[in-house]
Formats: structure tokens, sequence, C-alpha cells
């Protein structure tokens, strides 16, 4: 059974840092692209972030560009978001997600880790 | 950027109904497109993907379909637990970048 489990979550001050992990279990994680997509209290979903296979190919959303960096280390299974410069608006859940063995998107996703930006 | 405007924004719909949400794009993207269904507190849930193929598991009471720059999502016949949030996505692989729509709250009339 896939299993995504997020963690590195909570209350940060405006400007600090955070690491999110993401810990994969039940597949081969080296196969899949991987993604973070995060939600706001009461609004919609927004895709983040997002890692080929190999670390090859990294896209990052318009509004997180030059502040977060998504990595992997496929040795322990694992998937991170380094969130610097956080701002109020950087609050939300953050998810983490796994394309399907086509390269369709999102087919498993984790419980989420809430990110509060706050002083 | 691609943009994804999805409509509406909310429904009122009674159990028995047929639903449609739409999902239009700012220019062609294929069929690079996926539908998904979130509950409060939950996780999204794939529904579609590909623009029209359904995701195992998921009852045939959902359809998609679509192309280029105009997509649906279909329920047949509403039932008690399709009462949720729907959302489009459009996606690339290289580099791997989404847009979500902006959501449409199916609701009980």
């Amino acid at each position: 059974e896939v299993q995504l489990v997020e963690s590195g979550g909570g209350l940060v001050q405006p400007g600090r840092s955070l690491r999110l992990s993401c810990a994969a279990s039940g597949f081969t994680f080296d196969d899949y692209a991987m993604h973070w997509v995060r939600q706001a209290p009461g609004k919609g979903l927004e895709w983040v972030s997002g890692i080929s296979w190999n670390s090859g190919s990294i896209g990052y959303a318009d509004s997180v560009k030059g502040r977060f960096t998504i990595s992997r280390d496929n040795a322990k299974n694992s998937l991170y978001l380094q969130m610097n410069s956080l701002r109020a608006e950087d609050t939300a859940l953050y998810y983490c997600a796994k394309d399907d063995s086509s390269g369709q998107p999102f087919q498993h996703w984790g419980q989420g880790t809430l990110v509060t930006v706050s002083s | 950027d691609i943009q994804m405007t999805q409509s509406p924004s909310s429904l009122s719909a009674s159990v028995g109904d047929r639903v449609t949400i739409t999902c239009r794009a700012s220019q062609g993207i294929r069929n690079d497109l996926g539908w998904y269904q979130q509950k409060p507190g939950k996780a999204p849930k794939r529904l579609i993907y590909a623009a029209s193929s359904l995701q195992s598991g998921v009852p045939s009471r959902f359809s998609g379909s679509g192309s280029g720059t105009e997509f649906t999502l279909t329920i047949s016949s509403l039932q008690p637990e399709d009462f949720a949030t729907y959302y489009c996505l459009q996606h690339n692989s290289y580099p791997p970048r989404g847009t979500f729509g902006q959501g449409t709250k199916v609701e009980i009339k």
C-alpha cells in the first residue's frame, strides 16, 4: 500500500525558514515524480513544486520561486521542501503527492502537514 | 503561464441529478487534465486522468471529456457521497508544473 507521510510543519515567524519532509513507502520511490501541493485555510488547491524521479527536472510555482527548494533522497525514500523567507500567505496545509506509472499526476496523496506563518 | 477557469464555483443539486462542471484552459493543453474530489478535512482524491480516463475504483457515474481548451466532468446521477469540492488540474511533466482550477463546491439542494 502506498503511504506518504508529511512532517516538519509548525508555527514559524515571517522571514524564517522551515523544512518539510515526506516519507514514502509501499512503492519504488525512485521510479516516480513527486510534488508538493498546498491549501490555505478555506481556500483551493495550489501546486507548489514538482521534481522528476532523478531530480533532473524541477518546477516551481511563481509564488514560491526563489524562496522554496524541492529535493529528494531516493536512498531514503524521502521528498523535501526547504522553505525560506516565509510569508503569512504561505500559511497552508502542505501535501506531498505522487504521480502514477504513466506520469499522470497526483494519483496518491499524503494527509498533509500544517505550516502557519505568524508573528 | 496557462490559466484554468473552472465553473461554476458552486452549485446546488439533488440526489439523482446530472451535474456538469467545466474547466477552460487559456491555451491548448491536449488532454493533460485531471479531476479531483475533496471532502472536508480529507486529502484530494483523483477521479479522472488524461481528461477522460476513469481512475480505478471510482464509480462509473463519473466521466470526463474534452481536449484542447475545454473540459467537462460529469456526474450522471448524483449520490449523497458525491457532495464535495471538485478541482480540475492542468499539468506538464518537463519541467513538472501544475495549475488547479478554482474549485466547484457541490452542495445539497
